[in-house]
């Protein structure tokens, strides 16, 4: 089975600080994605990457960047967080969208 | 721009019965593909079920099935046989290049 790792379940961070939440898929997928999920808003799609030092921004990019260095790894950074960044992050990976997504099981993120 | 729509917020059935949740789109693609993801308190979001646009045949996996329509831009998801399990948040969404999904609907199963 497809398997994306995100590697913290719950994230305290301060206003200001730098923030790096890190995934890493294991079945040699070719995209990757990041979304954030609120009350009421569903999911939204941050950034997206088709190839390895390759990135496109989805809906609400704003506030957030991404590095894809290797295949495996997609990291979502955000450079400045701000209270209206907590939020629960999700990652996910396709080889083909055809398929649907595998999710990982989540970050929830506090800026405080 | 794509949109998914989910209208009823909350939705609840009592155990062994039948309940239908509502998804509407709209794309001006023709081909395309839909899906309802099944997301627990794990936060874990898992697939349930995967509808072709091309195939006028409904989807099944055992208890769930759809109603698609694609001249309506209808794809309701009919949970039957209701158990404690499925109580979760249910999204619809769509996909031609990148999945956009709908706001979720909060299912409550009672016994």
């Amino acid at each position: 089975d497809v398997k994306v790792t995100q590697s913290s379940r719950y994230l305290v961070k301060r206003t200001g600080e730098k923030v790096f939440l890190e995934c890493v898929q294991d079945m040699d997928h070719e995209n990757m994605f990041w979304y954030r999920q609120d009350p009421g808003l569903g999911l939204r799609l941050i950034y997206f990457s088709y190839d390895v030092k390759m990135k496109e921004k989805g809906d609400i990019p704003e506030g957030y960047s991404v590095s894809r260095e290797k295949k495996e790894r997609f990291s979502l950074i955000l450079e400045s967080a701000s209270t209206n960044q907590t939020s629960m992050y999700l990652c996910a990976s396709s080889m083909f969208g055809s398929e649907g997504y595998t999710f990982g099981s989540g970050t929830r993120l506090t800026v405080v | 721009a794509q949109t998914v729509t989910q209208s009823q917020p909350e939705m609840s059935v009592q155990e062994a019965e039948t309940v239908t949740l509502s998804c509407t789109y709209d794309t001006s693609e023709s081909d395309y593909y839909l899906f309802w993801y099944k997301q627990p308190p794990s936060r874990q979001m898992i697939l349930v079920i995967r509808q072709e646009a091309y195939k006028q045949q409904n989807a099944t996996e055992n208890r769930f099935s759809v109603n698609f329509q694609k001249a309506a831009k209808s794809f309701s998801l009919k949970i039957s046989d209701s158990q404690l399990g499925d109580a979760a948040m249910y999204f619809c969404a769509f996909n031609t290049d990148k999945l956009i999904f709908g706001t979720g609907t909060r299912l409550q199963v009672f016994p």
